[in-house]
């Protein structure tokens, strides 16, 4: 069955520290993987997808189909960068599968 | 208009009551999803429109009922519900299924009593 794994629920950095946010994903296909974010008290909102390859606020995020991996990078954590970090999945039909979501803190 | 929007902000209902959702977007969005989020859980699929089109039930209790009255609305029935049903409720749309960005609202606060 298709699945996502956040393996971490709380992630603290301070400020200017590197981030790495993981995303496992297990489908057998050619997934589209996406990042939301829900910052406090906003909607959740798309952060990136695979399939622009873009970098958005400073993260970037490379689908590693040998690892089913799908991580978020950040060189240098900002204090604004504080919010909840959904992976989630899409495949074939209009379905998409959320992990169940990295908390980035970064302290000051 | 670049929002998807939803009424009421909160809802308090009682196990015998009916009430309805309402979501609505004017993005020319074509796919209208409902999701269930309950606390500290990442959102859960229940229904997916595509092109006003009922295309996905994720086994949803029958309580629970969709409509799709037009390609910018979005409603959810809600009839009979149990305590347990008590979260928060995510309406998102795109341009169409699958490899489109789903734009979300912000969400109905439901808690039955």
């Amino acid at each position: 069955a298709q699945r996502v794994t956040q393996p971490e629920k709380l992630l603290s950095v301070f400020k200017g520290a590197p981030v790495e946010l993981k995303c496992n994903y297990s489908y057998s296909g050619s997934p589209e993987l996406f990042w939301y974010v829900q910052y406090s008290r906003q909607r959740l909102q798309l952060l990136l997808r695979h399939i622009s390859r873009e970098s958005i606020k400073g993260f970037t995020a490379d689908l590693n189909k040998g690892e089913t991996s799908f991580h978020l990078k950040k060189p240098f954590a900002q204090e604004e960068d504080s919010a909840m970090y959904y992976c989630a999945l899409s495949y074939n039909t209009d379905k998409l599968i959320f992990g169940t979501g990295t908390r980035l803190q970064v302290f000051p | 208009d670049t929002e998807v929007t939803q009424t009421p902000k909160h809802l308090v209902m009682g196990m015998t009551n009916k009430k309805s959702l309402k979501c609505e977007q004017h993005m020319g969005h074509r796919a209208m999803y409902w999701y269930k989020q309950k606390a500290k859980k990442p959102p859960e699929l229940m229904f997916v429109y595509s092109y006003e089109k009922l295309s996905i039930n994720e086994s949803v209790p029958s309580r629970f009922s969709p409509e799709c009255p037009n390609s910018s609305l979005l409603n959810l029935h809600l009839h009979a519900l149990q305590p347990e049903d008590s979260a928060l409720y995510l309406c998102a749309s795109s341009r169409g299924p699958s490899s489109y960005e789903q734009y979300f609202g912000p969400g109905t606060r439901l808690t039955v009593t």
